[in-house]
């Protein structure tokens, strides 16, 4: 199975501030993957849909990048709602598999 | 509007069964792909399965197959999970999720179902 790293697996930021989190496959998985946000008790939300597709709905301040291996999403002014925890997810192959997400608590 | 809701969780003791269903409204629901995730009790999602829009392909995690079997009924707008010998790793909230056309994502998922296995 393909294997997800995100890093890091949590970070404090302030509200305004720029954030970045990477997320790099074991294998190449060409641009086949989700973000997700997800607040305690809730489900999933999709954010970021073939790496670099904005849901629709979802604040301009997230983007994502990236192909192959390393990928990145980014939010570019963090805002107090998006403190949360964030995923990856690959839909290359089967099994398709999550990174481990990554926290972003307030500062 | 999409609306997809779980039912079907509960308490089962290790070694049970216990039948999962997810039911769809608000789209056609024959058109789309679906899947169930899953996540343990303060842990990370994790893929469990997944079923093609007309029910003729599926797929499992590692984890469960063998004893998963995930099945639609497109008349009934409802995607199903059988689970079998249930172990204590089993238990988590259990979520459906619609696979976006022709993209790389869930767009749409259940509020979940919790599944404790305990004796």
């Amino acid at each position: 199975a393909i294997q997800l790293t995100q890093s890091p697996s949590s970070l404090s930021a302030s509200v305004g501030d720029r954030v970045t989190i990477t997320c790099r496959a074991s294998q190449g998985i060409s641009s086949a993957l989700a973000w997700y946000q997800q607040k305690p008790g809730k489900a999933p939300k999709l954010l970021i849909y073939d790496a670099s597709s904005l849901e629709s709905g979802v604040p301009s301040r997230f983007s994502g990048s990236g192909s192959g291996t390393d990928f990145t999403l980014t939010i570019s002014s963090l805002q107090p709602e998006d403190f949360a925890t964030y995923y990856c997810q690959q839909f290359n192959n089967y099994p398709l598999t999550f990174g481990g997400g990554t926290k972003v608590e307030i500062k | 509007e999409v609306q997809l809701v779980e039912s079907g969780g509960g308490l089962v003791q290790p070694g049970g069964s216990l039948r999962l269903s997810c039911a769809a409204s608000g789209f056609t629901f024959s058109s789309y792909a679906m899947h169930w995730v899953r996540q343990a009790p303060g842990k990370g999602l994790e893929y469990v399965s997944a079923i093609s829009s007309n029910g003729g392909s599926t797929y499992y995690a590692n984890s469960v197959k063998g004893r998963f079997t995930i099945s639609r009924d497109n008349s009934k707008n409802t995607l199903y999970l059988q689970m079998g010998s249930l172990r204590a790793e089993d238990m988590a909230v259990y979520y459906c999720a619609r696979v976006l056309q022709g993209a790389a994502a869930y767009d749409y998922w259940g509020q979940g179902t919790l599944v404790t296995v305990s004796s």
